[in-house]
């Protein structure tokens, strides 16, 4: 039973372009979290999404971020006209129920040059 | 909006000893969880508790809910403990996790 699976692992853009994070959950979850971690900063919730439902997205930027989890395929996490600001580390965890245990990717190191 | 504030940010021991991180928050939880980040930065979640204690191998977690405080404990601490450990809550209906910002902890040899 493969674990969260993020990808890229890293990836890297210039000011301007756009940004898409996979996130494929655990099988038989349908609960997942994206979260940020900027350097030298604690992470912080960005939303919360089951199938085809953004249930919570109150850590979002109102601009350029979205997020959506289609019933067929990954978790996206959308940045367009990336920022330096934007560099992060983005996780995605899930859950097979809501508010249980997470388990979290790997990350996605995002960096805008 | 809860705040959650951890202690200590820094922990440097020897291996063997008997570690104790704080974590507390200002108002009441539905979940509290303690996470593990590794030097890769991969995320492992330890545990996740809303009352009473809960143990797994040589670590500890405890939870005072009037106190609105947990503590992490490792026993036999062993360099491969070293790590950032990270205290966050889920509370007031909230889905989204609400962290601390962790506690380096490095077990030195």
């Amino acid at each position: 039973n493969a674990g969260v699976m993020q990808n890229p692992r890293h990836l890297v853009r210039r000011r301007g372009q756009e940004a898409r994070l996979r996130c494929s959950p655990m099988k038989g979850h349908s609960h997942v979290y994206w979260y940020r971690q900027l350097p030298e900063e604690g992470l912080k919730f960005m939303v919360y999404l089951q199938k085809e439902n953004i249930i919570d997205e109150s850590g979002m930027p109102k601009e350029r971020f979205s997020a959506e989890f289609p019933k067929e395929g990954p978790s996206i996490l959308r940045i367009q006209q990336v920022v330096r600001g934007d560099s992060a580390a983005y996780f995605c965890a899930s859950s097979p129920q809501r508010r249980e245990k997470l388990f979290f990717g790997s990350g996605t190191q995002l960096s805008v040059l | 909006k809860n705040e959650v504030e951890q202690s200590p940010q820094n922990l440097t021991a020897q291996e063997g000893e008997f570690i104790t991180i704080n974590c507390s928050y200002s108002v009441g939880i539905s979940a509290l969880h303690w996470l593990q980040q590794h030097p890769g930065g991969g995320i492992v979640s330890l545990f996740m508790l809303s009352s009473g204690k809960k143990k797994h191998g040589r670590l500890i977690a405890t939870i005072n809910i009037q106190e609105k405080h947990s503590s992490l404990h490792i026993t036999a601490s062993h360099p491969r403990d070293s790590a950032v450990y990270i205290c966050a809550e889920t509370g007031g209906g909230a889905d989204g996790l609400t962290f601390g910002k962790g506690t380096h902890l490095i077990i030195q040899p």
